[in-house]
């Protein structure tokens, strides 16, 4: 059975940077075609894909975001963390991790979301 | 800009009756491969989304079989062929070819 849950601070101050992690289970991150994902909803809104890693450590970002994500795993751990720098009001949303499967690039299993609100 | 617009935006439906949702890409979908790489997903009220909908027209487990996809290249369309109850919620697609993947405005379908 596959879980994801997603962890961190939700509530963090303007231009500071955000650390989410994914802790998952019922897969591993070093299985061929596998990857986990970051997707979010800013209130009322609609879903925006983040970022992606696969098993072989590629990476993939949304590029208006790019310059402020960094995404890594720790295969041991079996969790996926997501770092997002100078964060802003407007970053205000849940955040979700999913599982996936290249090459189909569904996102199958969701964690519960996280709530993550920029606030001074 | 990648953008996929999915209409209506509200969609009242009676319990019993059909109902269906359209997604447009301003790109193909298409693969070399002969899949459209086209996923919708339901967000029920204070949920996660899930899966519905993979490649297009693939009924992800567990979906009931009253939920279906068709379309191909640049458009596509959900449709429920008996509305229930359980059914509200907002509906997404979402183009999956390659990064970045890009998600509908989403469709919220009530009950009348």
């Amino acid at each position: 059975q596959i879980t994801l849950k997603e962890s961190g601070p939700t509530l963090v101050k303007p231009t500071q940077t955000s650390t989410l992690t994914c802790t998952f289970s019922g897969f591993s991150l070093s299985t061929y075609g596998v990857g986990v994902g970051w997707i979010r909803q800013a209130p009322g809104k609609a879903l925006e894909w983040l970022s992606l890693i696969y098993w072989d450590d590629d990476l993939r970002y949304s590029p208006s975001l790019k310059s402020r994500l960094t995404i890594t795993k720790d295969t041991s751990k079996n969790q996926v963390v997501l770092t997002m720098t100078n964060m802003d009001p407007v970053d205000s949303a849940t955040y979700y991790c999913a599982h996936t499967v290249s090459p189909d690039h569904f996102f199958d299993y969701w964690g519960p979301g996280l709530l993550v609100t920029v606030s001074s | 800009d990648l953008v996929m617009t999915q209409s209506p935006l509200s969609l009242p439906v009676t319990p019993g009756e059909p109902a269906s949702i359209s997604c447009r890409s301003s790109q193909t979908l298409l693969h070399s491969n002969g899949n459209n790489y086209l996923d919708w997903y339901l967000q029920k009220p204070g949920q996660s989304p899930q899966l519905l909908i993979y490649l297009a027209s693939k009924r992800a487990s567990g979906v009931p079989d009253r939920f279906s996809g068709s379309g191909s290249g640049t458009d596509f369309t959900l449709k429920i062929s008996s509305v229930e109850a359980e059914d509200v919620g907002v509906y997404y697609c979402m183009r999956s070819l390659q990064t970045p993947y890009t998600f509908g405005q989403g469709t919220k379908l009530e009950i009348k």
